[in-house]
């Protein structure tokens, strides 16, 4: 049974350029949630989505990023017009109901990288 | 709002030495308290856990009791080894805060333990 699966690892992008991270759930998880860990900080709340809806996205930007998470394929966190700022790494996490109970299993992440 | 304050490291200490990491939390509701670790280069594992108060998690000789009394989840290992240098974050969530399903992180400690 696979672990939570975020592709790519790395990602390089200059600025001004679009960003897609996407992130497979476990086997039998129907809740995703997207962090982002900046230099030297704890995780950051972005976004909680089950399959084609949006939890809550109260720590999303307002603007620039966009998630989704549709019936079929994997959650996409996506970045448009890059900026310096959003070198960051992303993890997604799943659990098979609310995180209250039972915490989450995170995938490796995604490092990105805006030059 | 829900908060995770967590001891600033970094932490160094000696093969077979005695660890603790403090972690106090502010909730409003009823809060899972929850230590995850972090490898260089990998995503959050879950260490350990505790749902409710005087729980105590325990998992890999790491231990912490949930103390509704002083708000506190300390972790504590009483002989640390090599392998366990990582970074340690303690997180809660909170059942019956407006929050469901997002955890809240503090900023992380970093453990290096020498031989």
């Amino acid at each position: 049974n696979a672990g939570v699966m975020q592709n790519p690892r790395h990602l390089v992008r200059r600025r001004g350029q679009e960003a897609r991270l996407r992130c497979s759930p476990m086997k039998g998880h129907s809740h995703v949630y997207w962090y982002r860990q900046l230099p030297e900080e704890g995780l950051k709340f972005m976004v909680y989505l089950q399959k084609e809806n949006i939890i809550d996205e109260s720590g999303m930007p307002k603007e620039r990023f966009s998630a989704e998470f549709p019936k079929e394929g994997p959650s996409i966190l996506r970045i448009q017009q890059v900026v310096r700022g959003d070198s960051a790494a992303y993890f997604c996490a799943s659990s098979p109901a609310g995180a209250d109970n039972h915490g989450y299993t995170f995938g490796s992440g995604t490092r990105l990288t805006v030059v | 709002g829900d908060s995770v304050t967590q001891m600033e490291g970094p932490v160094t200490l000696s093969e077979e030495a005695f660890l603790t990491i403090n972690c106090t939390y502010t909730a409003t509701g009823y809060p899972s308290l929850f230590w995850y670790v972090q490898y260089p280069g990998e995503g959050l594992q879950l260490l350990l856990k505790a749902t409710k108060a005087d729980d105590k998690g325990s998992n890999k000789g790491f231990e912490a009791t949930y103390r509704k009394e002083t708000t506190s989840f300390h972790l504590e290992k009483g002989s640390v080894q090599v392998s366990d240098s990582a970074v340690y974050f303690c997180a809660l969530s909170d059942r019956g805060g407006s929050t469901l399903g997002r955890l809240y992180f503090g900023r992380g400690t970093q453990l290096t333990v020498w031989p």
